[in-house]
């Protein structure tokens, strides 16, 4: 059964630091692995999505990489700003049933000024 | 744009009563899903549904059903509401294409409260 974990569950930088967010995913057998945000009482905003074939997908200060062997993906923000405050998901879909996507617990992120 | 809307973002109701949550989508899109939020649990699938009156059972069904009449129209049904049912309730949609579905577009969420 394919399970999600992210870490760490919260994190807390000053503003301008670069960081990275973990997600780590036990079944390499996936079809696309997607990175959300979700601020404070909100649904989710697609951040970016990997197909399993990709390595790395890039979106203005964000990068995401996919390392499927190990089973991993970070989430890379550089020049973290506080409008970056929000909490992180990841989830993979899975390449026998794409209907479904396996979520992690997210990682809530701070950036103070 | 995407737009996925969930008729109401807070809602209080009582155990025993039936608790009906909307979510419409303007996409045209064939994939609709109910999920449910938890702290510490994440986000849990309910049911989906692929096609007008076609419904899959996702990973928490039980004390659930769900309605889909129109395309663009997906309910999550409560037919006896219990406290283990307060939750952040959230609707997403998805097309497919070549076969496969592509990323879930996601509504705002309703909290919903049973006391």
């Amino acid at each position: 059964k394919q399970e999600v974990t992210q870490i760490p569950a919260a994190l807390s930088v000053p503003e301008g630091e670069n960081l990275v967010l973990n997600c780590s995913f036990t079944d390499s057998a996936i079809y696309n692995l997607q990175w959300f945000r979700q601020d404070p009482g909100k649904g989710l905003t697609s951040l970016l999505l990997i197909q399993s074939s990709q390595r790395e997908q890039t979106s203005g200060r964000l990068n995401a990489s996919l390392d499927k062997s190990s089973g991993r993906s970070t989430l890379y923000i550089a020049a973290s700003q506080p409008g970056d405050s929000a909490t992180y998901l990841c989830a993979v879909a899975l390449r026998h049933n794409t209907d479904k996507l396996i979520f992690g617990t997210g990682t809530r992120l701070q950036v103070f000024p | 744009d995407v737009k996925v809307t969930q008729s109401s973002r807070y809602l209080v109701k009582r155990t025993g009563e039936k608790v009906f949550l909307e979510c419409v989508q303007d996409m045209d899109h064939e994939n609709m899903f109910w999920y449910r939020q938890d702290p510490g649990l994440g986000l849990r699938l309910i049911y989906f549904s692929y096609d007008v009156k076609m419904k899959e059972k996702g990973d928490i069904p039980e004390g659930y059903s769900v309605s889909r009449e129109k395309k663009e129209r997906f309910s999550l049904i409560l037919e006896s509401a219990s406290t283990n049912q307060t939750s952040m309730y959230l609707c997403a949609s998805s097309v497919r294409q070549g076969g496969r579905n592509q990323p879930q577009h996601f509504g705002d969420g309703t909290r919903l409260s049973i006391l």
